[in-house]
């Protein structure tokens, strides 16, 4: 079975541009996360799909968006993109929704703004 | 509100010998707890997780956690470590099990480095 795949895997903006990131789920699998990583805040969440439907939210301004197709590919864009932008963004997939199942993880899309 | 601590950001090791990665978590409530690992220019792997049960977690290439309620620790440990497992490794907690990954908290992480 393929694993999560996302991309472009390595992406160069600059300031103000707007982006399109691209996540392909585990086959079978509903539910996809977003995440930003970055060596200074560390991991953190961005949003969560279910079946097209964004269930859950992290702290992000709304310049951060996303949204998921009904064969639970899912996309995320960040418009007017800022210097601080710039991270690994990885994307996570699960059967369900929930901490009980396990995510499975792809390589992740290395964005880097000038 | 919760929180987890990697107290060690590096740690390098002999191939062959054992290794602790520490991590210390803060709750007021029920925890879960997990481990990830994270190769060179890839996403994260799930080592291993503590929903509930045995105190003991055994996970994948022969690593294993031991939550500790009293001294709110969850210590991923391997006797014997390999080239292969220089990564870095993160602690994850939450506290919401029904709920989704939104309410996970990672850690800052620890670079595993195995010298030869």
């Amino acid at each position: 079975k393929a694993g999560v795949t996302q991309t472009p895997r390595y992406l160069i903006k600059t300031r103000g541009q707007q982006v399109t990131l691209s996540c392909s789920p585990i086959s079978g699998h509903r539910s996809v996360s977003w995440y930003q990583q970055t060596p200074g805040q560390g991991l953190q969440f961005l949003f969560e799909y279910f079946s097209e439907t964004q269930r859950n939210k992290g702290n992000f301004p709304g310049r951060f968006s996303g949204r998921q197709f009904s064969n639970s590919r899912s996309e995320m864009n960040v418009s007017t993109l800022e210097l601080g932008d710039s991270a690994l963004y990885l994307c996570a997939s699960s059967s369900i929704a929930g901490v009980q199942e396990t995510q499975y993880f792809g390589p992740g899309t290395r964005l880097l703004v000038l | 509100a919760q929180s987890v601590t990697q107290l060690d950001s590096q740690v390098p090791v002999f191939e062959e010998a054992p290794v602790e990665l520490r991590c210390n978590y803060s709750s007021s409530v029920s925890v879960y707890l997990f481990w990830y690992v994270q190769y060179p220019n890839q996403g994260l792997q799930l080592l291993l997780k503590y929903l509930s049960g045995s105190t003991l977690v055994k996970g994948i290439n022969g690593f294993e956690a031991e939550f500790n309620k009293s001294q709110t620790s969850f210590h991923l440990r391997k006797p014997s470590v390999h080239i292969s497992d220089t990564a870095e490794y993160f602690c994850a907690v939450t506290t919401g099990r029904s709920g989704g990954y939104q309410k996970v908290t990672f850690g800052t992480g620890t670079k595993l480095q195995v010298i030869p």
